[in-house]
């Protein structure tokens, strides 16, 4: 079974501060894929990065990076200079071999304030 | 290009009775999945459908729970003898081929309460 944990349920931070969101998977798929969404107040899920197990590779969006360290299993999101449109709660999600469904953590609220 | 839909995107029912809930994807997109979210459970991987082959319905959480895919395209959610449990969002999202890897993008979904 695959299990994705997201251990921080709620966040604050004051605008322009730099924010880390953690998100653990765990698998004993030997392949797998990581996402990142995100879910603004208006409820929609957002795509926002796919990585995949092969790839460790740290990616820059903007104000927006990931590190994934496969040895510990994390895919952390780090924000930097957040904005009050960053509030949100981020989902992080895994998928593997076995199936073709997304599991998710329980996601991350994070708020930020002006 | 249009993003998925969803219908309605709120209903309200009554315990016992039975409710449909839409979904529309995104245009030559072969993949479609149902999740639900709620208060107590998260977000829910429902069932999938790829094509033309059978679907997944592993995450059903009963018999109550039924889906079906009509010309590869618009999906039907329908729940039988709705309980109070059954209250949550329903996303519905479609990706361009089935698997992991392939983003998948959501719908508004649709708030189901249950009274």
């Amino acid at each position: 079974a695959q299990k994705v944990t997201q251990a921080q349920t709620e966040i604050s931070v004051v605008e322009k501060e730099d924010v880390t969101l953690d998100c653990v998977y765990e698998t004993r798929d030997t392949t797998y894929y990581l996402f990142w969404y995100k879910q603004p107040p208006s409820g929609e899920l957002v795509f926002l990065i796919r990585r995949n197990s092969f790839d460790e590779q740290n990616e820059i969006s903007g104000r927006y990076s990931w590190n994934f360290q496969k040895s510990t299993s994390s895919f952390n999101f780090t924000i930097t200079a957040s904005q009050v449109v960053d509030s949100a709660v981020y989902f992080c999600a895994g998928g593997g071999n076995a199936g073709n469904m997304l599991t998710f953590g329980g996601g991350t609220r994070l708020m930020v304030k002006p | 290009g249009a993003g998925v839909s969803q219908s309605p995107s709120n209903k309200v029912t009554e315990k016992g009775k039975d409710v449909e809930l839409r979904c529309d994807p995104i245009s030559g997109h072969t993949a479609l999945y149902w999740y639900r979210q709620s208060l107590g459970q998260g977000l829910e991987f429902l069932i999938y459908f790829q094509g033309n082959s059978a679907p997944d319905k592993s995450g059903l959480p009963s018999d109550r729970f039924s889906a079906e895919r009509t010309g590869g395209s618009v999906s039907t959610l329908t729940i039988q003898r709705t309980q109070q449990e059954d209250s949550a969002v329903y996303l519905c999202a479609s990706s361009s081929a089935g698997g992991q890897y392939n983003e998948q993008f959501f719908g508004p979904g649709t708030r189901l309460t249950v009274l």
